[in-house]
């Protein structure tokens, strides 16, 4: 069955450091989301990539937060100066239609962060 | 934008019991509700999910109830086993927006 994968499965970092977050979504999907979710707490969203554009993004991201697709397979999401307070797991979700299609989207394992 | 409520954010039930979770959204234009099963160490999963043009649906021992007009929703599983312990997320989806999840609600069952 495809899945969404995501590397690395834990990353520690300094703060102020810069990390990027791997994922490579289902082959045939179109759309791309990133989430992050602080332990314990929900899932909570942070952008939607769509045609090679950020389609929609929380407040979260901010301009610390960057994503793209370098190539056909891979979607980042690069922190450029972590704080203390990304500590997250990070999801990566693909879904093959958008909001009026199925909609459903398939996660991925996820980026455990620590900022140290 | 879309705020989703979710209800209890702890469920404890025995073996053989009925679990029902409960999920309130904000804006009429959602139109897709899914349920997502998260177990430890691990991604959500989907587990089941409605349209805003049914009002019920089933799958074996889960279902899913969606009152339009109230703005809710819930998942209801019978007959729990051990292995339905897990947190179970609810969310509300509408076109051209992002999927937006409750806080999510840990199941416990025991036998």
């Amino acid at each position: 069955e495809p899945e969404v994968t995501q590397t690395p499965s834990h990353q520690v970092t300094q703060m102020g450091q810069e990390v990027i977050l791997r994922c490579v979504p289902i082959s045939n999907h179109l759309y791309f989301y990133w989430y992050r979710q602080i332990l314990g707490q929900k899932v909570e969203f942070l952008v939607s990539f769509y045609n090679n554009e950020i389609s929609e993004k929380s407040e979260i991201f901010d301009d610390q937060f960057s994503v793209e697709r370098p190539d056909g397979s891979n979607f980042t999401l690069k922190i450029r100066s972590t704080k203390l307070e990304d500590s997250a797991m990070y999801f990566c979700a693909s879904s093959e239609l958008g909001g009026g299609g199925t909609g459903e989207l398939f996660f991925g394992e996820g980026s455990r962060l620590t900022v140290l | 934008g879309e705020n989703v409520e979710q209800h209890p954010s702890t469920l404890s039930v025995q073996e053989g019991d009925s679990a029902v979770i409960k999920c309130t959204y904000s804006d009429s234009a959602s139109n897709y509700f899914p349920w997502y099963k998260q177990e430890l160490g691990k991604g959500p999963q989907l587990i089941i999910d409605i349209r805003s043009n049914v009002g019920e649906k089933k799958d074996q021992r889960i279902a899913v109830t969606l009152n339009k007009t109230a703005k809710h929703f819930s998942l209801h599983i019978t007959e729990t086993q051990p292995e339905d312990s897990a947190v179970y997320f609810c969310a509300a989806y509408q076109a051209g927006t992002a999927l937006i999840f409750g806080k999510g609600t840990t199941l416990s069952v025991s036998s």
